[in-house]
């Protein structure tokens, strides 16, 4: 099985520049997540979608982040300008329901290192 | 806000020696998922508790779940060289399917 694939793994751009990363999650798996893990802490969830509606985005600065998921399937997240503050790994994980009830596991992708000058 | 605590955030120990990481929630959690990141790595799963009380095991791995459902530790009994990593827990609240990852515990280990 395939896992989660995500596009780059590195980016380096100045300040107040744009940049756009791609996830493409486990086939089949419904829920799709963007976190942000900044070094030295735990990942932090900025959106979550199942199929390709928003069920949390209340930690996603909307100001600058926006995140889509055309058709339910791949998803992108933008940054428009980025700022210092925002050099972290953006991690992309699918699961296959998102339900808080049941077993449901997350697969990580490999994530997409920032760095913003 | 709900916050998610882990302790201690640094473990350096002897390979062969125990570890084990706690983890503090504020507020009741429906559930509670161990990952491992390893350094330069992503997070991977390891398990997931559901019930009040629950004690699972993975090999050296024991893992509980506190009754109260607030707290979860993760044990490994006489530890090796790959089991080095961070330790992350992770739990939505029981009212709502958000996320909420630990600090983390960060395990290095002497061979």
């Amino acid at each position: 099985e395939a896992g989660v694939a995500q596009s780059p793994r590195y980016k380096i751009i100045e300040k107040r520049q744009s940049v756009a990363f791609w996830c493409n999650p486990i086939s089949g798996h419904a829920t799709l997540y963007w976190y942000q893990q900044i070094l030295g802490q735990g990942p932090k969830l900025l959106i979550q979608f199942q199929n390709n509606g928003v069920v949390d985005d209340s930690q996603l600065p909307k100001d600058r982040f926006s995140a889509e998921r055309l058709k339910g399937v791949d998803s992108t997240l933008k940054i428009q300008p980025a700022k210092l503050e925002d050099s972290a790994v953006y991690l992309c994980a699918s699961s296959l329901e998102g339900g808080i009830n049941i077993e449901d596991t997350q697969y990580f992708g490999p994530g997409t290192r920032l760095t913003v000058l | 806000g709900q916050q998610v605590m882990q302790i201690p955030q640094y473990q350096h120990v002897q390979e062969g020696e125990d570890f084990t990481t706690y983890c503090n929630s504020s507020t009741t959690l429906s559930n509670i998922q161990w990952y491992k990141q390893r350094p330069g790595g992503h997070p991977v799963f390891l398990i997931q508790l559901v019930k009040s009380g629950e004690v699972k095991k993975q090999k050296r791995l024991t893992f509980q779940f506190g009754e109260a459902k607030k707290n979860s530790s993760l044990h490994i009994t006489a530890t090796q060289t790959t089991d080095v990593g961070t330790y992350f827990c992770a739990g939505p609240r029981s009212s709502a399917s958000k996320i909420i990852f630990g600090s983390g515990t960060r395990l290095s280990i002497r061979p």
